[in-house]
């Protein structure tokens, strides 16, 4: 079956600081891949996307690459700011026979400190 | 536009109790989801549905059931509701499967005692 497995959080970083969060994947096909975040109170907003091998997703400073042959999906941004503490949740959808059914990660909480 | 809104923000219930979630969107999806979250393990998956008149059991249906009369609502009842079932429970939809985004309600969090 799909899976997703995302590094084990919480991660705490100083404003400015350089930040990874490790997101592999187990699925058969070509799946496509997304990181959505989640603000404190709020539901889940997507904040980027790869349809196939090598797409590079980004948005708002973040990027993620797309990786076959390692089955990744790295979320990384290089200067964080306060802002950005959130829960970020690595997903993915297995395409068409999948009716756009999800299977996420266990998300990651990230604390940004001034 | 509302985009998903998600009807009670918040509820608690007693073991055995009954509840229904409704959520709504504005606009003309087809597709429409129901999530829980619990702690370390991310959304799963609970019943979805592809149309109007339309559903189908996800990754954790159980205890569950699920109803989309109109298009733009998506119920989701808890006949007997358990502990077992506090959770925050999340709708979403999508025009159409495939790479297109979700669009998640702000949730509604569940206790039962």
């Amino acid at each position: 079956g799909n899976s997703v497995t995302q590094m084990e959080g919480p991660v705490t970083l100083s404003e400015e600081a350089f930040l990874t969060i490790n997101c592999t994947y187990t699925a058969t096909g070509y799946p496509s891949l997304f990181w959505y975040v989640q603000y404190p109170g709020e539901g889940l907003q997507l904040l980027l996307k790869a349809t196939k091998a090598d797409d590079k997703g980004s948005n708002k400073g973040f990027e993620a690459t797309y990786r076959k042959e390692t089955t990744s999906f790295h979320l990384e941004k290089g200067s964080v700011q306060v802002s950005d503490s959130a829960v970020y949740f690595c997903a993915l959808s297995p395409l068409k026979t999948s009716y756009g059914k999800l299977t996420f990660g266990q998300g990651t909480i990230l604390t940004v400190h001034p | 536009n509302a985009g998903v809104t998600q009807t009670p923000k918040f509820r608690v219930l007693k073991t055995g109790q009954s509840m229904t979630l409704l959520c709504a969107q504005d606009m003309n999806h087809e597709y429409m989801y129901w999530y829980r979250q619990d702690p370390g393990m991310g959304l799963r998956l609970i019943h979805y549905s592809v149309g109007e008149g339309t559903t189908a059991k996800g990754e954790v249906p159980d205890g569950y059931n699920v109803s989309r009369l109109k298009k733009q609502n998506f119920l989701l009842g808890l006949e007997s509701a358990a502990p077992s079932q506090t959770s925050v429970y999340f709708c979403a939809s999508t025009p159409r499967a495939g790479a297109d985004t979700q669009y998640f309600g702000p949730g509604t969090r569940l206790t039962v005692l």
